[in-house]
């Protein structure tokens, strides 16, 4: 089924181990984005690629870093977990940004401990 | 610095019933606005939009009812299944910083 595609579901980090989450559209998406989700905060945005070859930081990118390997897919990497980090992230694409509506992945919950 | 706001967690509606979920933003640039539906384990999923040019737009079941003046806009689940039980979020994309500005989210529950 068309739509993106992101691993792991789930993931327990200790303090300090690093990992990377994957994600890849096949819609053929100009843009794509990492979200969290944190209780009481909605979705924010933590990077973004509007097209492939191109990254910039969101609202909150402090710790994470990211690939847009090429059109289909774009990881996010946490060099040093932190508590503060464990969340649900969300990986979403669009044709092209702003008013259109995004497509998201099913998600990666993420625990630091 | 939240410039969409949903300040009702949760919502409980009786089967059949109206349900009426509201969203306030402070943001006078935003020009279109977007609710999309949750469901536990899922990504959000994209329900219906509307252009700050029109003050209704209605899709089925679902209508969306925007008040520029009061920066105001509200979903209508009309009648409301228990299938709609999930979390709403209320988004608007910033042009500025080429962002997508969501809403806490409201949980509605639709009991049988």
């Amino acid at each position: 089924n068309a739509g993106v595609t992101q691993t792991p579901k789930f993931q327990v980090l200790k303090t300090g181990q690093s990992m990377t989450l994957q994600c890849a559209q096949d819609m053929n998406h100009n843009s794509m984005y990492w979200y969290r989700q944190d209780p009481g905060m909605g979705l924010r945005l933590i990077y973004y690629s509007a097209s492939e070859g191109t990254t910039d930081k969101g609202e909150v990118p402090n710790g994470y870093n990211v690939s847009r390997l090429n059109k289909r897919e774009f990881s996010l990497r946490l060099e040093s977990a932190a508590p503060s980090q464990t969340s649900v992230y969300f990986c979403a694409s669009t044709e092209r940004g702003g008013s259109y509506g995004y497509t998201f992945g099913s998600g990666t919950r993420l625990t630091v401990v | 610095d939240q410039q969409v706001k949903q300040n009702s967690p949760s919502l409980s509606v009786q089967e059949g019933r109206i349900s009426i979920l509201n969203c306030d933003y402070t943001n006078s640039m935003f020009d279109y606005f977007l609710w999309y539906k949750k469901y536990p384990a899922e990504g959000p999923t994209f329900l219906i939009s509307i252009s700050s040019i029109k003050d209704k737009n209605e899709d089925g079941r679902f209508t969306v009812f925007l008040n520029k003046s009061a920066k105001h806009l509200s979903l209508h689940i009309v009648p409301s299944q228990p299938g709609d039980s999930a979390v709403y979020f209320c988004a608007a994309p910033d042009r500025g910083s080429n962002d997508m500005r969501f809403g806490a989210g409201t949980r509605l529950t639709v009991k049988p």
